[in-house]
């Protein structure tokens, strides 16, 4: 069983339309969640960044984490073309240990 | 502006080449990393570096190896061991939880 679970999509939905992308894990250790944006052929940016249990909004995007059910979501509403990108999910131990472990990544399009 | 800078973009490789990618940052960063993404797999961890002249194997060192002389720069080479080269290399640097990642080098071995 891998560490970190995302569903690959493709996802496609239109414009306007509330996106919802969801990761599970297994590792109950993990402290800091987090969700990067990569568009095609470029690096990773990053979206959202959590540390507890619970919702953290930043304009159009909300970040959810639920560390009892070992399950993170980011819901994008108002979603537009722009937002067309493969979605990260990324997680690690708190303390000393760095190393984050990644998704597989979801291949988003919005469609105008 | 901050960031990390990889080069090349694009690089095309025979087989039994070694090349080297290289990354540098401006962002005062004590920490950078290599990765490879491939579809399908996401991203993998190649070698770590959290300080100068210290680095450590990530879960797929095989056929890379890496140096740290200067805090701002990680050169990554892919040598003719590595048996799958081909694939989009990231290269990032963090200083508490998220990482940076820069735009990424595309190895095409031909």
């Amino acid at each position: 069983q891998k560490e970190v679970e995302q569903d690959p999509g493709p996802l496609s939905v239109p414009e306007g339309a509330i996106v919802s992308l969801n990761c599970t894990y297994s590792n109950s250790a993990f402290q800091y969640f987090m969700w990067y944006r990569q568009y095609s052929r470029k690096g990773p940016e990053l979206l959202m960044y959590t540390y507890s249990s619970g919702n953290k909004e930043d304009g159009r995007f909300t970040a959810q984490v639920d560390k009892s059910s070992k399950y993170i979501s980011l819901f994008i509403r108002d979603s537009q073309p722009s937002d067309s990108a493969t979605y990260l999910c990324a997680m690690s131990l708190g303390g000393a240990t760095n190393k984050l472990i990644f998704g597989t990544g979801t291949l988003l399009a919005v469609q105008p | 502006d901050g960031g990390i800078t990889q080069s090349p973009k694009y690089l095309f490789r025979k087989e039994g080449q070694n090349v080297t990618l290289s990354c540098e940052q401006n962002l005062n960063h004590d920490a950078m990393y290599w990765y490879r993404q491939d579809p399908g797999q996401g991203l993998r961890l190649i070698y770590y570096s959290q300080i100068v002249n210290d680095f450590q194997k990530g879960d797929i060192a095989e056929g890379y190896s890496v140096s740290r002389e200067k805090k701002e720069s990680f050169p990554l080479t892919v040598t003719s061991a590595q048996k799958n080269p081909t694939a989009f290399y990231l290269c990032a640097s963090r200083v508490t939880g998220e990482l940076f990642f820069g735009e990424g080098s595309r190895l095409t071995v031909l």
